[in-house]
């Protein structure tokens, strides 16, 4: 089974501070990690994944996220918020192993509101 | 990338009554899903849409109340059945590519939703 943690269902910061929204994960197969965005009244949009290699990654945006396995944490940082970067953030995980019962299906954590305040 | 359309975009509807909603990709693919995202809480996954077969349904979910379809590769169709207002939702399709489609391997893809309000 597979869980996924957000810390912080609201995170607030000014504009030009950095970003940090925290996710921490559980799983019982090696992982794939996901950080998808959500404007209002708009659909997910995937900022940045975790498949394989380089665990730090880089998304859209300037958005970031370390993969870190003895923490299980995949947090997701931005040197310098922008208020367009308002919206709410979704930290999700599926099963890497082809052929899993769960390959493909995505848990999501509970999300974070992010504002930006000018 | 995929595009995903979904029909209709919203809908209010009456309890008792069922919606059937489509969803579209602009190419074949092999998986689909159906999700859920209640008001103010996260996506939830309803079923797995299987070509050829019967829907693979998630703990909590079943056949009965969200009947799903998979004619083809890429097509697929979700109907919330009996509605009550506990059905009000956001309903997304997406779809999984493990690498046929260049730059996107390992990528799910979601529709716009479909935003349901039952009365």
């Amino acid at each position: 089974a597979q869980s996924v943690t957000q810390l912080g269902s609201h995170v607030s910061v000014s504009e030009g501070a950095l970003v940090l929204l925290r996710c921490n994960y559980s799983s019982s197969v090696p992982p794939y990690l996901f950080w998808y965005v959500q404007y209002p009244n708009q659909g997910l949009q995937l900022l940045l994944k975790y498949t394989t290699g380089a665990t730090l990654v880089k998304g859209i945006n300037g958005f970031e996220a370390e993969f870190k396995k003895s923490e299980t944490s995949f947090h997701l940082t931005k040197p310098s918020a922008h208020m367009s970067d308002a919206a709410e953030y979704f930290c999700a995980v599926s099963d890497a192993r082809a052929g899993g019962t769960s390959y493909g299906k995505l848990t999501f954590g509970q999300g974070t509101i992010l504002t930006v305040h000018p | 990338s995929a595009v995903i359309s979904q029909k209709p975009s919203r809908d209010i509807c009456q309890r008792g009554t069922s919606l059937t909603i489509q969803c579209q990709v602009d190419s074949q693919v092999t998986m689909m899903f159906w999700y859920r995202q209640q008001p103010g809480q996260s996506l939830t996954l309803i079923a797995t849409a299987n070509q050829g077969s019967e829907a693979t349904y998630e703990s909590g979910f079943v056949i009965d109340k969200f009947p799903i379809s998979r004619p083809n590769l890429t097509f697929s169709t979700l109907t919330v059945s009996n509605m009550s207002p506990e059905d009000s939702s956001i309903y997304l399709c997406s779809v999984y590519d493990y690498g046929g489609l260049a730059n996107s391997y390992n990528e799910q893809f979601f529709g716009p939703g479909t935003r349901l309000t039952v009365l």
